[in-house]
């Protein structure tokens, strides 16, 4: 893996339902993996920044998981609800600074 | 607001005129960030500056974009001779830590601008 990679591109989840998707990254130089949360006419929103081999996160309903070792991390949502809906992205910090370099998004949408 | 501001939030201009947009991050915070994001794909870097040092524009596509922040605190982001290409959402972000420490930090955005060139 070269870049950031997310899939599935897109969800559909019907509510109260759980899911979870992916994020793939290089697994060597590793600095930090962000996710963060964007709904439709607002501002992407951070999540979690995830630092450590086996580090697990967890805000709300919304968790993460990581494995630096080899280049992937998770995100869960358990018992989805419509506010959920959203598109979801991870970024990673290719050098010590911050300059993030992001997957195409992983677009969530609950159904009622 | 405590949030970092962006304006306009829709632009439109027709091909070959300049645009300016402008981002006003979060008071105190060092680094700043743009990105462009293209319809249906993640937000990529165009530039960073820490403090009013313009540290890495490696990201910005042709000479015809071009940023500041003369004061660091403001930025503008500049795109002379506007084509086609050039629409999409243009996100500022914002983070308070020093260089050292980036990685860790998460970054605050603005709501962005939607730039839609005819």
């Amino acid at each position: 893996i070269l870049n950031v990679e997310q899939s599935p591109q897109s969800l559909h989840v019907q509510e109260g339902d759980s899911t979870n998707f992916t994020c793939s990254f290089p697994s060597s130089n590793f600095y930090a993996l962000h996710w963060y949360r964007w709904e439709t006419a607002k501002s992407p929103e951070a999540l979690f920044v995830m630092t450590l081999n086996g580090d697990e996160k967890k805000k709300g309903r919304i968790s993460a998981t990581l494995n630096t070792k080899e280049g992937y991390s998770y995100l869960y949502i358990k018992g989805s609800q419509p506010e959920d809906s959203a598109t979801y992205l991870c970024a990673f910090p290719k050098a010590a600074g911050n300059k993030l370099t992001f997957g195409g998004g992983t677009r969530v949408l609950v159904k009622p | 607001g405590a949030g970092v501001s962006q304006s306009p939030r829709y632009k439109v201009a027709k091909r070959g005129q300049d645009v300016a947009l402008r981002c006003d991050p979060i008071s105190g915070h060092v680094s700043l960030f743009w990105y462009q994001q293209a319809l249906g794909q993640g937000p990529e870097f165009l530039t960073y500056f820490q403090n009013e040092a313009q540290l890495d524009k490696s990201g910005l596509p042709s000479d015809r974009f071009f940023a500041e922040r003369p004061e660091g605190s403001v930025s503008t982001l500049k795109i002379q001779r506007t084509q086609q290409e050039d629409s999409a959402v243009y996100l500022c972000a914002s983070s308070g830590t020093d260089r050292g420490r980036d990685s860790n930090q998460p970054q605050h955005f603005g709501d962005g601008t939607r730039l839609s060139i005819l």
